[in-house]
């Protein structure tokens, strides 16, 4: 079946970059989204890949994609300590007819000053 | 810009009672999901709903749960008879029709006593 896997924590210093690994084993076309959430609130959409491409860049945050390994990374470049938060990995089969998303636990980024 | 809201952010009930945890989605999405997360594991899926109907849901949504959008704008979840194990911060998300992305509530946590 379809599972989604992190690392639970990772700590890193201001002004260097964070990489928030994630895999995942579904076999067929997938998107797979990251996914911010601070203290109290909800889920924020950071960005996503289809599962055809290798990688996607937005201002600070990349995404890099190995289909053959199914590993998914996200790169924030300069981490602020407003970057500090959980990041969850999420994918969503398009053979689910539902869109239906499975994620992964998330990673908790601590952002040291 | 348009958000998902939900109501209570925390809800304490006694084991044996039913709650109903509340949603708006985005008005003009079509797709309306609930997920949940324990403390400490998994963001789950729960149930999707289409077209005023389900059209998935995972084997935890038994028959104690059920789902409605009794008007235009709100989507509940109603646990018939909580259990303990239902402690969990529950998400509602929503969708586009022909975009892939979902949008989060801020969560309601729940709290069975």
């Amino acid at each position: 079946g379809e599972d989604v896997e992190q690392s639970l924590f990772l700590s890193v210093r201001e002004g260097d970059s964070s990489v928030i690994n994630c895999t995942y084993t579904d076999s067929s076309s997938t998107y797979l989204y990251w996914y911010k959430q601070e203290p109290g609130a909800g889920l924020q959409l950071l960005t996503y890949i289809f599962s055809n491409m290798d990688m996607k860049q937005d201002q600070r945050l990349t995404v890099l994609l190995n289909k053959k390994d199914k590993h998914l990374s996200l790169r924030i470049a300069d981490t602020q300590t407003g970057d500090s938060a959980i990041y969850f990995c999420a994918e969503s089969p398009t053979t689910s007819g539902t869109y239906k998303y499975i994620f992964g636990t998330g990673t908790r980024l601590k952002v040291l000053a | 810009e348009p958000e998902v809201t939900q109501t209570p952010s925390h809800q304490v009930t006694q084991m044996g009672q039913e709650v109903i945890l509340r949603c708006v989605p985005i008005s003009n999405h079509l797709y309306f999901y609930w997920y949940r997360q324990i403390l400490g594991q998994k963001v789950e899926f729960l149930v999707s709903f289409y077209n005023n109907e389900i059209s998935e849901k995972s084997e935890i949504f038994d028959d104690q749960f059920s789902v409605e959008r009794p008007d235009g704008s709100n989507f509940t979840l109603k646990i018939r008879s909580t259990k303990l194990e239902d402690s969990a911060m529950y998400f509602c998300a929503s969708k586009d029709r022909g975009y892939y992305e979902q949008y989060f509530g801020p969560g309601t946590r729940l709290t069975v006593t």
